[in-house]
């Protein structure tokens, strides 16, 4: 059972664009969400995260957006640079279950020069 | 860097045969998570230890079995290889089952011929 569905699977931006990689979850039960990057021949680094009290979170270039009622949220990266082209992955986890991440598929962003 | 180390980097393995993994935690941290990360895919979580005893498990058959030690070091054993369970495999630390930042190891890359 896919519990965190992540889209787009890939996404090609151009140098000073805007990212935006969406994820909706089905576990009401989720009371945290984490965005991880990942680079080639790495493991997954914490990039952001939220709880689902506030409805955004910014650090720096990047943002989460968090519409509970919809269970659907958003990591939106703001003037995309070339660095930025790795492997995203959203997740979730809930304190009851010992707070274990469950995932998305992920998605490959190349940013262009 | 996270100072969440794993070894080996690489290990080629035959079916049949077992394999043991090892983590070293960040200093204090007391709770260590594996996942298994197939090529293209988003981690898998496999099991969780808090103070050396095993506190979660996925949905991996009992094959799949750790071991954590009093000096923030943990290790996964997989026995009876299957092909399948070619994949990267990752261990996260954090400082207690409270706490829900996760940081990630890079990974042991398995391969089953």
């Amino acid at each position: 059972q896919q519990q965190v569905k992540q889209s787009p699977q890939s996404l090609i931006v151009q140098k000073g664009g805007i990212s935006i990689i969406n994820c909706a979850y089905e576990n009401t039960a989720f009371d945290y969400f984490p965005w991880y990057q990942q680079f080639p021949g790495k493991g997954p680094a914490l990039l952001i995260a939220i709880r689902p009290d506030v409805s955004e979170k910014k650090e720096g270039r990047f943002t989460i957006s968090f519409n509970k009622s919809a269970k659907q949220f958003s990591l939106h990266i703001m003037d995309s640079q070339p660095g930025d082209s790795a492997t995203y992955f959203c997740a979730a986890s809930r304190e009851t279950s010992g707070s274990r991440l469950t995932f998305g598929e992920g998605t490959q962003l190349t940013v262009n020069p | 860097e996270t100072g969440v180390t794993q070894s080996p980097t690489h290990l080629i393995k035959t079916r049949g045969q077992q394999v043991t993994l090892r983590c070293s935690s960040q200093s204090g941290h007391n709770t260590v998570s594996w996942y298994q990360q197939a090529l293209g895919q988003g981690p898998q979580f496999i099991f969780q230890y808090y103070r050396e005893e095993e506190n979660g498990r996925g949905n991996f058959p009992p094959r799949f079995s750790g071991l954590q030690f009093p000096n923030y070091s943990s290790e996964l054993n997989v026995n009876a290889l299957e092909l399948d369970d070619s994949a990267l495999y990752l261990c996260a630390s954090r400082w207690d089952t409270r706490s829900y930042e996760q940081y990630f190891g890079p990974g042991t890359r398995l391969t089953v011929t």
